[in-house]
């Protein structure tokens, strides 16, 4: 089927503004990953879910992210009070289960805080 | 902690040249090992994968890596880039989170 999908494409926020992020994974893909990737940089991981479960959060940067999947298949990554610095590309992934199983990317959300 | 160092930022090559781009990494574990290439606007796609088994890896688009454990190492070649390998590639370690490079952009001169 479909690939990883992500709505929006892109986003502005104004400085202070929630924002919200969607992503789709592959159909009956267990696990989903979230990535940062700054201007010229690699993909930093955010964290990661196991059917409804977030088994990692280690790289949310701070207490305004928060990321959730309710019924373990679509996620949304919510960034509350954005600021300048939350200007990245967030990547979504997800993969059909097990160690070392390739992660199937979508193409991202450009997020622009003004 | 893992992490993976790709020391070129950008290597230009001419089209028809062989192409070796370098991918060190640090893991405490049997790696999982991945190259992944992003085009502009575009998702990552990945070329290819390593865990165990042979050390020469094959991949899509006639690319290969070679895990060398003694140099920590998982280089990517392939023996004559087309103009439309332009692009940027990241290498990747991990076993559920990926930790990646900081990419090497990729030019083809005619």
């Amino acid at each position: 089927g479909a690939g990883v999908s992500q709505s929006p494409r892109y986003k502005v926020a104004k400085r202070g503004q929630d924002v919200a992020l969607r992503c789709d994974p592959i159909s009956g893909h267990v696990s989903l990953f979230w990535y940062q990737q700054a201007l010229g940089q690699g993909p930093e991981f955010l964290t990661y879910f196991q059917n409804e479960a977030q088994l990692d959060k280690s790289g949310l940067p701070s207490d305004r992210f928060f990321a959730e999947r309710p019924e373990g298949s679509v996620s949304t990554l919510k960034i509350q009070r954005t600021q300048q610095e939350d200007s990245a590309v967030y990547l979504c992934a997800s993969s059909s289960a097990g160690l070392g199983d390739t992660q199937y990317f979508g193409p991202g959300t450009r997020l622009t805080v003004l | 902690a893992q992490s993976v160092t790709q020391p070129d930022i950008h290597i230009t090559v001419s089209e028809g040249a062989s192409l070796e781009l370098r991918c060190n990494y640090s893991y405490g574990a049997t790696p999982y090992l991945f190259w992944y290439v992003q085009s502009p606007g575009q998702g990552l796609q990945l070329l290819l994968k390593y865990f165990s088994g042979d050390t020469l890896v094959q991949g899509i688009k006639g690319f290969e890596a070679e895990f060398k454990r003694s140099q920590s190492s998982f280089n990517l070649r392939k023996p004559s880039v087309h103009w439309s390998d332009a692009a940027e590639y990241f290498c990747a370690v991990g076993e559920e989170k990926l930790t990646f490079g900081t990419g090497t952009r990729l030019t083809i001169i005619p």
